[in-house]
């Protein structure tokens, strides 16, 4: 089957920092990722659809400016958590869009803000 | 604004029990319904629905949709402790890419031996 990988698993940063995440299709090209965020207990939440060439679209609530996407290439989408605070600790998911029915995610990231 | 729906969100039984776990869905143009899932880390794939009435099976496990209805169940027949997972249940809308789905809160299942 088709293969995401996503780095890094786990990421601790302080406070005010940045910190970026990216997720590879490492065999096939996808013009289209998602990325989802899920809090502790809670289920998946799409944030954005990260859009090889152009700009994301981001999910209504969702700071643009706050969760930078970039999708260079048909297989890297990156997402950076500028100036992270304690608040956005979370598990990051990432998936990609093959064009066959099924979306293919990747391990995910548990990001800590301390 | 799509909306999926699971319950029960959380269910304890023994092993060699058999659950259902219920998923509705409010989907504008909806396409398919999927069902993951996920232990420590990412989702892992167990069915997609798009058509009524034809039950889906994999091992002991087997969903159904009602497109009537608007809901699925997904089925676990004599539970193991390796099940204890969160399951979700998401949906698709046509017109989308497959990849975009809005998913329920999940029901957390924990067998015990």
């Amino acid at each position: 089957g088709a293969v995401v990988s996503q780095h890094p698993s786990r990421v601790i940063c302080k406070s005010g920092t940045s910190v970026k995440i990216e997720c590879r299709s490492l065999d096939f090209q996808a013009t289209t990722m998602f990325w989802y965020r899920q809090f502790p207990k809670q289920s998946l939440m799409l944030m954005a659809t990260s859009n090889e060439g152009s700009k994301a679209t981001y999910e209504q609530g969702v700071e643009k400016d706050k969760f930078l996407i970039n999708h260079a290439s048909l297989t890297l989408s990156t997402l950076t958590v500028t100036s992270a605070h304690p608040e956005d600790s979370s598990f990051y998911i990432c998936s990609a869009d093959r064009g066959t029915r099924e979306a293919f995610f990747g391990q995910g990231t548990r990001l800590t803000v301390v | 604004e799509d909306k999926v729906v699971q319950s029960p969100l959380s269910l304890v039984v023994h092993e060699g029990d058999t659950v259902t776990l219920n998923c509705s869905y409010e989907v504008t143009n909806f396409r398919s319904l999927l069902w993951y899932k996920q232990e420590k880390k990412a989702p892992t794939f167990l069915f997609m629905l798009t058509s009524s009435g034809i039950e889906k099976k994999s091992g002991r496990l087997s969903s159904i949709l009602d497109k009537k209805e608007l809901f699925s169940i997904l089925n676990i027949t004599a539970t193991q402790t390796g099940d204890s997972a969160i399951y979700l249940c998401a949906s698709n809308a046509g017109g989308t890419s497959y990849g975009k789905l809005t998913f329920g809160q999940g029901t957390i299942l924990t067998v015990h031996p």
